[in-house]
C-alpha cells in the first residue's frame, strides 16, 4: 500500500512568489491534514479536512494561505505571497474518518523563502 | 486550549540502555498517538493508544488517561534509535495537538 505522496520534496523560492504543495493521501483515507513544523518544534495544524469540507482551518492565515481538495482525495495548499518567516517544513498526512484517528504522515516539503 | 508537555526535552543515551518518555496533557483527550521523526524528518507512527498498553517489539507505551498522561518506554536502545519523538492528542473539541518533542540520540 502507498503512503502519502507529497511534493515536491525541496523548494526554494524568493520573498513575495508564490508556491505550491501537493499531497495524495493513502486510498481509502477521507482526513487529510496539513501541518507546518518549524526547526526544533513539533508540527501545528493549517487545515483539516473531512472529505472534500475544510472543518479546521482556524489556524490558516488566510490572508496568504489557500489549500483545496477537490473530489475529496489530492490536496493542494499554496502561498501567496511568500514571507521570509515562512520557510518551514510542509507536512501532508491522512487517516481514516472516525473515532480512530490514526494519522500517517507524508516526507514534506521543505520550503525555503530567500 | 490543551497544554501537551514532554519529558524530557533532550536525552542521550549509551547504546543498549533503556529509557521512558513522558508525554502530558492538561485536559481530557479522545484519542493519543506516539511518533518517532527519523534524521531525515519523516514522521513514523509508533502507537495509538487512547489507553491502556501497548507493545511493539522493544518499543511499549502506557496511557493513563484519568491521569492525562502517557509513557514510551525503549529498552536496549540502538543508534537508530536517534530522533525526536513527539506525542500527539485529539481533544474532545477536535483539535490535533502535538507536543514540543523529545530528542535521543543514542550513542555507540
Amino acid at each position: 500500500e502507498a503512503g502519502v505522496v507529497q511534493s515536491p520534496r525541496y523548494k526554494i523560492i524568493e520573498k513575495k512568489q508564490p508556491v505550491a504543495f501537493w499531497c495524495n493521501p493513502i486510498s481509502g483515507h477521507n482526513t487529510l491534514y496539513w501541518y507546518l513544523q518549524n526547526l526544533g518544534q513539533g508540527p501545528e495544524l493549517l487545515i483539516r479536512y473531512e472529505n472534500e469540507e475544510a472543518v479546521d482551518d482556524s489556524q490558516l492565515p488566510k490572508d496568504r494561505f489557500s489549500a483545496e481538495r477537490l473530489k475529496g482525495v489530492d490536496s493542494t495548499l499554496k502561498i501567496q505571497p511568500a514571507e521570509l518567516g515562512d520557510s518551514a517544513v510542509y507536512l501532508c498526512a491522512s487517516s481514516l474518518v472516525g473515532n480512530s484517528y490514526e494519522q500517517y504522515f507524508g516526507p514534506g516539503t521543505r520550503l525555503t523563502v530567500t | 486550549g490543551i497544554q501537551v508537555e514532554q519529558s524530557p526535552p533532550d536525552l542521550i543515551l549509551q547504546e543498549g540502555a533503556n529509557s521512558t518518555l513522558r508525554c502530558n496533557f492538561s485536559d481530557s483527550v479522545n484519542n493519543l498517538q506516539w511518533f518517532h521523526q527519523n534524521p531525515w524528518g519523516q514522521l513514523i507512527n509508533l502507537f495509538y493508544i487512547p489507553s491502556g498498553t501497548k507493545q511493539n517489539g522493544r518499543l511499549s507505551a502506557t496511557t493513563v488517561a484519568t491521569e492525562r498522561y502517557s509513557l514510551l518506554y525503549i529498552s536496549s536502545s540502538q543508534t537508530t534509535d536517534s530522533g525526536v519523538y513527539f506525542c500527539a492528542v485529539k481533544t474532545s473539541y477536535d483539535k490535533v495537538i502535538f507536543g514540543p518533542g523529545t530528542s535521543l540520540s543514542v550513542i555507540p
